[in-house]
């Protein structure tokens, strides 16, 4: 699976649009991005996942760039609630690989007030 | 509501000690895993399971041991070999025991933190 390169951490301003970014230059076509954060002492949740197309939902939007080397997952009206570890993972999709997901170490978005 | 039950939350052992974590699902959901957590650090994954009866080990499963007896179960054994035990652990499912499917996202518990004594 292709390795991602996030911030260590961030800072945003209630209100303001929270914008993490991630690298993941060796990704290859049939793997997924996928997003989940982790607010402290709690399980991961699951925030979002695309392949190629800009995705959004009800909790945020992700764009994922025409080469698919990087990806941003966009909180648009970030709330003190959204302070919490992002992890952004990429992982195979299609017929090439069977493995479960692989966290790193994420960005720690800091919403300040 | 249908959701993943960790338990118990806070473990304190003594050395020497096994432990076993809980952790039942009512999603129906085919694969469960356990990932451990340090401080400040990532999950990383120690065993998984894609069907019943069935389980592999992940990157960190030397001193821990499973079962899967039942879709809906997948306890997790602290040994008195895990020379480090003191950390958080989190149970996870998703729907699929295939990973290749997109969709196939995980659920998390809430966790259960042993600390050593």
């Amino acid at each position: 699976d292709a390795k991602t390169t996030q911030p260590p951490s961030m800072d945003c301003a209630e209100g303001r649009a929270a914008n993490l970014p991630c690298n993941h230059s060796t990704i290859s076509g049939n793997e997924y991005v996928y997003w989940y954060r982790q607010i402290h002492s709690q399980g991961p949740q699951y925030i979002i996942h695309g392949l190629k197309n800009n995705e959004t939902n009800e909790m945020a939007s992700l764009i994922i760039t025409e080469d698919r080397k990087s990806s941003t997952l966009i909180l648009p009206h970030a709330t003190l609630r959204d302070t919490a570890v992002y992890y952004c993972i990429v992982r195979v999709g299609g017929t090439a690989g069977n493995t479960p997901l692989v966290f790193g170490k994420g960005t720690r978005l800091s919403v300040i007030a | 509501d249908g959701g993943i039950t960790q338990s118990p939350k806070y473990l304190f052992r003594k050395e020497g000690q096994n432990v076993t974590l809980s952790c039942e699902q009512n999603l129906n959901h085919d694969a469960m895993y356990w990932y451990r957590q340090d401080p400040g650090q990532g999950l990383r994954l120690i065993y998984y399971s894609q069907i019943v009866n069935d389980f592999q080990k992940g990157d960190i499963a030397e001193g821990y041991s499973v079962s899967r007896e039942k879709k809906e179960s997948f306890p997790l054994t602290v040994t008195s070999a895990q020379k480090n035990p003191t950390a958080f652990y989190l149970c996870a499912s998703s729907i699929f025991g295939d990973f290749r499917s997109g969709a196939n996202v995980l659920t998390f518990g809430a966790g259960s933190r042993l600390t050593v004594l």
